[in-house]
């Protein structure tokens, strides 16, 4: 199976705060054939279920505010909120969909300072 | 507007079989590219996908739960179910139904864009 690593597992910012996580897969998750990455972020507030912010390591989907963003190839990813908001206090899951099973990081959940 | 609702018993029983109903609706299960999967969230802990199924009716599983899991679909009822035999105390988890919907071609991997609201699950005796 793949292990995708977050960092860090927490972290508490100000708000307005650029938040930084960091997602490491324990292989390439890249599909040369396409050169697409099957990366997926998700954020889940709690008693919400999971919601899909970035698919494809960078792609944002509809109605996700444009302060999210997201970069990485390979087996090095990252979710950068730039200006941290009260209603972004979540728990940010990374996932891969490129191996089977599919599999999601442990986690990292952002609180305000 | 897609919509996605698990049913099945709150609370069963060590030993018994567990049967979760997805119920859906605003995209039809027979369309290419589209699959239905379950996942669970341990109360605290991080999402584990257990099984998936393809439009096609290709199916995956955990590798390490496949002996104890069956998904299958009716396209009639917009459902797909998913049976856990032998439930222990250690599968009382929230239970997510959730669509993916971008699985046109290999490695047929597409991320889970819908999801529903959850069925928490208890196994105790």
């Amino acid at each position: 199976d793949i292990v995708m690593t977050q960092s860090p597992d927490s972290l508490a910012l100000s708000l307005g705060e650029w938040a930084t996580i960091n997602c490491k897969s324990s292989q390439n998750v890249l599909y040369s054939s396409n050169n697409k990455n099957y990366l997926a972020w998700y954020q889940q507030k709690p008693g919400q279920p999971p919601r899909l912010l970035i698919s494809w390591a960078s792609t944002r989907e509809a109605g996700v505010p444009d302060r999210f963003s997201a970069s990485g190839s390979g087996t090095d990813f990252t979710l950068s909120i730039s200006s941290l908001q009260a209603e972004d206090v979540a728990v940010y899951y990374c996932q891969q969909y490129y191996n089977d099973p599919w599999t999601f990081g442990q986690g990292t959940k952002v609180e305000i300072k | 507007q897609i919509t996605l609702k698990e049913s099945g018993p709150a609370l069963v029983r060590p030993t018994q079989t567990l049967t979760l109903t997805c119920t859906f609706s605003g995209f039809s299960l027979t369309t290419k590219g589209v699959g239905v999967g379950w996942i669970r969230q341990p109360p605290g802990k991080t999402l584990e996908r257990l099984a998936l199924i393809y439009w096609d009716d290709d199916k995956r599983y955990s590798p390490s739960l496949k002996s104890r899991l069956t998904i299958t679909k009716d396209t009639s009822k917009n459902q797909v179910v998913l049976a856990m035999t032998n439930m222990d105390p250690v599968d009382t988890a929230t239970y997510y139904c959730a669509r993916i919907s971008g699985a046109y071609s290999i490695p047929w991997g597409s991320p889970f864009d819908y999801w529903g609201q959850g069925a928490l699950v208890i196994v105790s005796s």
